[in-house]
């Protein structure tokens, strides 16, 4: 298994340009995320999906969409790109049993610059 | 609100020398607390999930331990590869759908030889 893929690595946008994260997982996960990390700081997480369908906002969702077509892929999308945008994303699964805690993996990162 | 507060922010040790982080946490029902490490340019890797007070988890050099507002991952012996920053996240019981997690700002940990 792949686990969680995530492209590109890297990118470096123009402010008001758009772009698509793309975040593909292998292990049939129910649950993905995406979350974006700043410099020092913790990850913080802009939308989930409980599956294909079904999308909803975390803590900083302005300035970003998703949607959720398949299990498998869970893209990200910017519009109208803004500094304040330049980070780390991370895109992340897990599975949901519907008993315990269930565990996010995580993706290798994608590194985006607004400039 | 949920809050999450690990200290310290960075933590310089010599190889072999023991230390603790501290992960404190702030929720009004506690569904899990988990561990993740994070090498630099790398996406969190899982390490351990702690779900009530009292539980202990190991995993080589590591031990987290976890009591009802805080938890601690003790590093014993540590060498150069564990160097890293590890991050504590919470997930509380009213949040539970979706399985949201709530980071808090990690500890970057350096051994040096």
């Amino acid at each position: 298994n792949a686990g969680v893929t995530q492209t590109p690595k890297f990118r470096i946008l123009k402010i008001g340009q758009s772009m698509t994260l793309q975040c593909t997982q292998d292990m049939n996960h129910n649950y993905m995320y995406w979350y974006r990390q700043d410099p020092g700081m913790g990850l913080k997480l802009i939308y989930y999906s409980v599956g294909a369908g079904i999308t909803d906002k975390g803590e900083v969702p302005n300035g970003y969409n998703v949607s959720r077509s398949t299990t498998e892929d869970f893209p990200l999308r910017l519009e109208l790109a803004a500094p304040s945008q330049t980070s780390v994303y991370f895109c992340a699964s897990s599975p949901h049993s519907g008993g315990a805690t269930d565990t996010q993996y995580f993706g290798p990162g994608t590194r985006l610059t607004v400039l | 609100e949920d809050q999450v507060t690990q200290s310290p922010e960075a933590l310089r040790l010599q190889e072999g020398e023991s230390s603790s982080l501290n992960c404190s946490y702030t929720v009004s029902g506690l569904r899990g607390l988990f561990w993740y490490r994070q090498d630099p340019g790398k996406g969190p890797e899982f390490l351990f999930t702690l779900y009530s007070a009292g539980e202990e988890k190991e995993k080589e050099r590591l031990k987290a331990t976890l009591t009802k507002k805080e938890s601690f991952l003790h590093i014993t012996a540590p060498k150069p590869e564990d160097s890293a920053t590890y991050l504590c996240a919470v997930q509380e019981l009213i949040k539970a759908a979706g399985n949201k997690l709530t980071f808090g700002g990690g500890t970057r940990v350096l051994v040096k030889p």
